[in-house]
């Protein structure tokens, strides 16, 4: 069966520093991933998605994720936060069975220290 | 353009009670996703929506059950009420069904079961 699992329940990074949100997917073909944002008390928001060509994407608000097949993994990636990062990030797998339905890890929370 | 929106944002219910929610897809939409997202978690897929026909459906009792409207717009409709149902409910439309369309997010409902 399709799964994501997203690795850290949170992850504390301070302003200005790097970041990296760690997803791994378990999916027989080419997989359709993608990564959103759930800022407190909002919807979700579609940061990037990946379908096929480069396997580097970027996305909005600065961010990117890379599709590294061998790994099963598209980790999302910013040089550098910014206090209004602070959210939750989930990363989701099409499921291409099910009209595109989409499975979900359980997301990582990014605390933000000043 | 208009984005998705879902009414009411807050709802608190008792335990054997009904509830409707409400979703207004983004213009131009024609297809509308039910999320159920309980806290700390990441959304579990309920059904979809596609033309006014139900269009998939996920691991979910027979009474969540929903409506899809000529204008696209939708509701979903709870029986019986669990404590477990206490949840976000999210909404997102795409513009069409079958493909791998970024879904959109309203901002969802918090409905509480006591």
């Amino acid at each position: 069966a399709q799964s994501v699992t997203q690795p850290d329940i949170h992850i504390t990074v301070s302003e200005g520093a790097s970041l990296e949100l760690r997803c791994n997917y378990s999916y027989g073909a080419t997989p359709y991933l993608f990564w959103y944002v759930q800022s407190p008390g909002q919807g979700l928001q579609l940061l990037l998605k990946y379908f096929s060509g480069d396997t580097l994407v970027q996305g909005i608000k600065g961010f990117e994720a890379e599709f590294k097949r061998s790994q099963s993994s598209f980790n999302l990636r910013k040089p550098s936060v910014h206090w209004s990062d602070a959210a939750e990030y989930f990363c989701a797998v099409a499921n291409m069975d099910s009209n595109y339905q989409l499975i979900w890890g359980a997301g990582t929370k990014l605390i933000i220290k000043p | 353009e208009t984005g998705v929106t879902q009414s009411p944002t807050h709802l608190i219910k008792t335990r054997g009670q009904q509830v409707t929610l409400r979703c207004s897809s983004q213009s131009g939409h024609n297809t509308v996703s039910w999320y159920q997202q309980a806290l700390g978690q990441g959304p579990q897929f309920i059904f979809q929506y596609y033309r006014e026909e139900e269009n998939g459906r996920g691991n979910f009792p027979p009474r969540f059950s929903g409506l899809q409207f000529p204008n696209y717009s939708s509701e979903l409709n709870v029986n019986a009420l669990e404590l477990d149902d206490s949840a976000l409910y999210l909404c997102a439309s795409s513009l069409r069904q079958g493909d791998n369309s970024p879904l959109h997010f309203g901002n969802g409902t918090r409905l509480t079961v006591t």
